[in-house]
């Protein structure tokens, strides 16, 4: 299984504030990756598919970028509804696997 | 809109089968593929496998040998059958639409393993 590698795991970030997660593949996934937003109780909606195409109806302030085994997502400006916890996931080989989730507070 | 919504018992006992549905509206269950991810208490996300379009499916062989995923078209459902239940099975279990790329997901239902 591809493993991969969240960070960092938690962070605490003001309203306004840029926000930044990296995730590394422990091997090359091409650009097969997706960012999940989970908030408890509520499904959890994918942000970004294919590292850097957002998904229709998600802010422009979240972005992705990356190829290879290194990932980083953004948020340009943080808001009180994007508190969550954040999962990069590679869809490149089965079985699909997750990073262990940066949860932003 | 595609909406999933997940239901099931919401406590089994150990050793026991653990059985859950997934009700689908706004797309078909025969024109797409559909996956089951769970999330323990305090772990990650495990991806547990997928039905596909022709009603084949694949699962996370971490599991192998106790998961089946089926589908019943003309309930517009699939469901999730998980045998030999242990505690270590207790989690938030979602549905979804899509083999690799989970999108849209169900809310989840928690799944307790208990005597």
């Amino acid at each position: 299984d591809i493993h991969m590698t969240q960070s960092p795991s938690s962070l605490s970030a003001s309203i306004g504030d840029r926000v930044t997660i990296t995730c590394q593949a422990s091997q090359g996934i091409v650009s097969s990756l997706n960012w999940h937003q989970v908030k408890p109780g509520k499904a959890p909606k994918i942000i970004i598919s294919g590292a850097s195409h957002l998904e229709p109806g998600v802010p422009s302030r979240f972005s992705g970028r990356g190829g290879g085994t290194h990932f980083t997502f953004t948020i340009s400006s943080l808001q009180p509804e994007d508190i969550a916890t954040y999962y990069c996931q590679q869809s490149d080989n089965l079985p699909p696997t997750f990073g262990g989730g940066t949860r932003v507070e | 809109q595609v909406q999933l919504q997940e239901s099931g018992p919401g406590v089994v006992k150990p050793s026991e089968t653990l059985f859950l549905t997934c009700s689908v509206s706004g797309n078909s269950v025969a024109s797409d593929y559909w996956s089951w991810i769970r999330q323990s208490p305090g772990k990650g996300l495990e991806w547990i496998g997928y039905i596909s379009l022709t009603g084949n499916a694949n699962y996370n062989p971490s599991l192998w040998g106790r998961v089946t995923i089926s589908r019943d078209t003309s309930q517009n459902q699939f469901s999730l059958k998980l045998t030999s239940v242990t505690p270590a099975d207790t989690a938030v279990y979602y549905c979804a639409r899509g083999k690799a790329t989970p999108g849209p997901w169900g809310q989840g239902t928690l799944v307790r393993v208990s005597s």
